[in-house]
Order: structure tokens, then C-alpha cells, then sequence
């Protein structure tokens, strides 16, 4: 069974401050990554995904993440954060198969301070 | 392109009642998928549908079911309603399903009361 963890539920950080969002999974065999947004009152959106290749993935809106497979880890990274980017961000997990179900972490409330 | 819609967008049912969600995807989406959510238990999937065939399941109780129909419309209900379903419920399409992207709709807030 594959699991996620997200080691924050929530980051505040200042405006133009760069920020990391935690997340590590848990699979024994081999997975897709993505990361989703999801702002107030609305669905999820898609930030990015790892399927393979690069371990070095960019998504939208400046975020990037980094898969780490000794670490079973994919960081979300943004170098200079804006008000705009406060939501809740979720890491995710899906097994290499076009019938498996994608398993969410428990989301991280990214707060931008002015 | 329109974007998934979901409705309704609010919902107030009591215990024991029943409930009838509805999701239209993405014009030549064949895939869509329920999530429940919750501040508890966080996304939780619940169901996918690909050509009217249910092709994944969560771990539910039969109580949900879903079902969709030739046009890729998907349905989901809830049967003898309980408080711990107050929940927003996510609909999400996508062309093939797999790691094909997902567009998620606004949701449904259920609130049982």
C-alpha cells in the first residue's frame, strides 16, 4: 500500500521569502508524485506531477519540486512566495497503473504574511 | 472549454435521508473520479469511473455508489445519511484516467444535520 506524509499542516512565511513544503511517501513499488493546490472555496488544481526522467520537476506559478528516491521524499519548492499562493497544498501518490487510485496527503496551510 | 461543474454547490440533508450528486466533466473527458473531504480525514478517494465501468474503489461503505452514464455524466449517492458524511465532495475528470491530469470541480458541501 503506498502512504503520504506531509510533515506540516501549516507554514506561514513572509512575502517574497522562499518556502519548502515537506512531503514523503511510502511504496514498495514504484509511483507517480504530484503536487495540487487547492484555493479557498474552490477544487484542486494541478501544480505539478513526477512520472519519470528529471528528478527535477517545474510546475506552475513558479513552483518546482525535487524527487528524491533514497529519501522517498518530493519537496515543493518556491523561491520568492506571493499573496496569491496562500491555499492548502497536497502531495500525492499514485501506483504505476491506470486502475490504481491516487492517495493524498493531509494537506499543508501555506500562510503568506506582508 | 467548459470546466467540471458539480451541483449543487450546497446541501443540507437530515439523518437517515439520501443524497444524489451530479458531475458533468470536461467535454471529452471519459474519466471522473469522487474525493470526499474532510478536516478529520483529509482527501479521500472514493470512486473512478471510465466508460460507465467502475474502475477503481476506496474504502466506503456501500452506502455510497456512484454510477455514469453514456455522455461520461456521473452521479454519486449516499443512502441513509449520517453526521460523521458532512463533508465537500470532489468531482475530477480527465481524458483517460491513469496519470492523465485531473481537473477538479468546485465540490458539493453536504452538511448532515
Amino acid at each position: 500500500a503506498q502512504s503520504v506524509t506531509q510533515l506540516d499542516s501549516q507554514v506561514p512565511v513572509f512575502e517574497e521569502a522562499p518556502v519548502e513544503l515537506r512531503c514523503n511517501y511510502s511504496s514498495s513499488v514504484s509511483v507517480y508524485l504530484f503536487w495540487y493546490v487547492q484555493y479557498p472555496n474552490q477544487g484542486l488544481q494541478l501544480l505539478l506531477k513526477y512520472l519519470s526522467g528529471s528528478t527535477l520537476v517545474k510546475g506552475i506559478n513558479g513552483f518546482e519540486a525535487e524527487f528524491n528516491k533514497s529519501q522517498t521524499s518530493f519537496h515543493l519548492r518556491k523561491p520568492s512566495v506571493h499573496i496569491s499562493d496562500t491555499a492548502e497544498y497536497f502531495c500525492a501518490v499514485r501506483r504505476y497503473s491506470s486502475a490504481s487510485k491516487i492517495i493524498f496527503g493531509s494537506g499543508t496551510r501555506l500562510s503568506i504574511r506582508p | 472549454k467548459a470546466g467540471v461543474t458539480q451541483t449543487p454547490r450546497y446541501l443540507i440533508k437530515t439523518r437517515g435521508q439520501q443524497v444524489t450528486l451530479s458531475c458533468s466533466p470536461i467535454s471529452g473527458h471519459r474519466s471522473v473520479s469522487w474525493y470526499q473531504q474532510t478536516p478529520g480525514q483529509g482527501l479521500q478517494f472514493l470512486f473512478e469511473y471510465f466508460s460507465e465501468t467502475q474502475r477503481n474503489k476506496g474504502n466506503f461503505p456501500g452506502r455510497f455508489s456512484g454510477r455514469q452514464f453514456s455522455n461520461s455524466r456521473s452521479e454519486m449517492n449516499v443512502s441513509t445519511l449520517e453526521l460523521g458524511d458532512s463533508a465537500l465532495y470532489l468531482c475530477a475528470s480527465s481524458f483517460g484516467g491513469g496519470v492523465d491530469e485531473q481537473f477538479f470541480g468546485p465540490g458539493t458541501r453536504l452538511t448532515v444535520l
